[in-house]
């Protein structure tokens, strides 16, 4: 599987709400309710923040929101802050059993 | 409260082996409701699933990868390990070993990771 597609840079300001999406195909993304993001700040092992498409681990905040149309996948990050500046990857479950990230946006906050 | 610390030669001779341990505390890894794993990233780069194992199954490797790797379990020791053979500047990346939460309804994919270790494929 190829890599899923991700815009490579996202940007806000504080407080607004941003958008990233996540496209592949029928045999990952659209085939499957297993679409997770991580966040992975710089110099740091990665954490997962959403997961089943839409929930969020114990833990983790609920302006980190989550959503799938067809073969896309998106993450919403609401209230924009400073401390949400890090990359983030997308990933799904695939038909050979496997998982495939995306290829990973930057968001920086203005 | 778990702690999972990769562990292995940073440094491995292009068309080597590359070996690495991950020791996990607080939790046994003889369990139903946890998949034991690897992802990399190249430096600079994105991250790179390349498997996992289920305590009663075989591993799951990308098939990029899956003629060169291999993840094992020692139950024994509480490790796991994974083996890539024949391994190329390309293979050179900060390796973390990860564990998915299975319910057995739901799973939490790579929930938990480990602080990584750099591993450099030298001529």
């Amino acid at each position: 599987h190829s890599a899923l597609t991700q815009p490579a840079s996202v940007s806000g300001s504080p407080g607004q709400s941003i958008t990233i999406s996540c496209t592949g195909t029928t045999s990952d993304v659209g085939g499957y309710e297993s679409v997770s993001w991580y966040q992975q700040r710089q110099g740091k092992a990665p954490e997962l923040i959403i997961f089943e498409v839409n929930s969020r681990p114990s833990g983790v905040s609920q302006r980190f929101s989550g959503s799938k149309s067809g073969n896309t996948a998106s993450l919403t990050i609401s209230g924009l802050r400073a401390e949400d500046e890090a990359d983030f990857y997308c990933s799904s479950y695939t038909s050979e059993n496997t998982y495939v990230f995306g290829s990973g946006t930057k968001v920086t906050v203005l | 409260q778990l702690q999972m610390q990769e562990s292995g030669p940073g440094l491995v001779k292009a068309s080597g082996t590359l070996s690495l341990t991950c020791s996990v505390y607080g939790t046994p890894i003889r369990s139903e409701s946890y998949y034991w794993g690897w992802v990399r990233q190249p430096p600079g780069k994105g991250l790179e699933w390349i498997g996992n194992v289920f305590y009663n199954e075989n591993g799951h490797y990308d098939p990029s990868l899956e003629s060169r790797v291999t993840i094992s379990v020692d139950w024994s020791r509480n490790q796991f390990s994974l083996r890539l053979n024949s391994v190329t500047a390309a293979d050179t990346a900060v390796y973390y070993c990860t564990r998915d939460f299975w319910s057995g309804y739901y799973r939490r994919p790579l929930e938990d990771w480990g602080q990584g270790i750099l591993v450099t494929v030298a001529s």
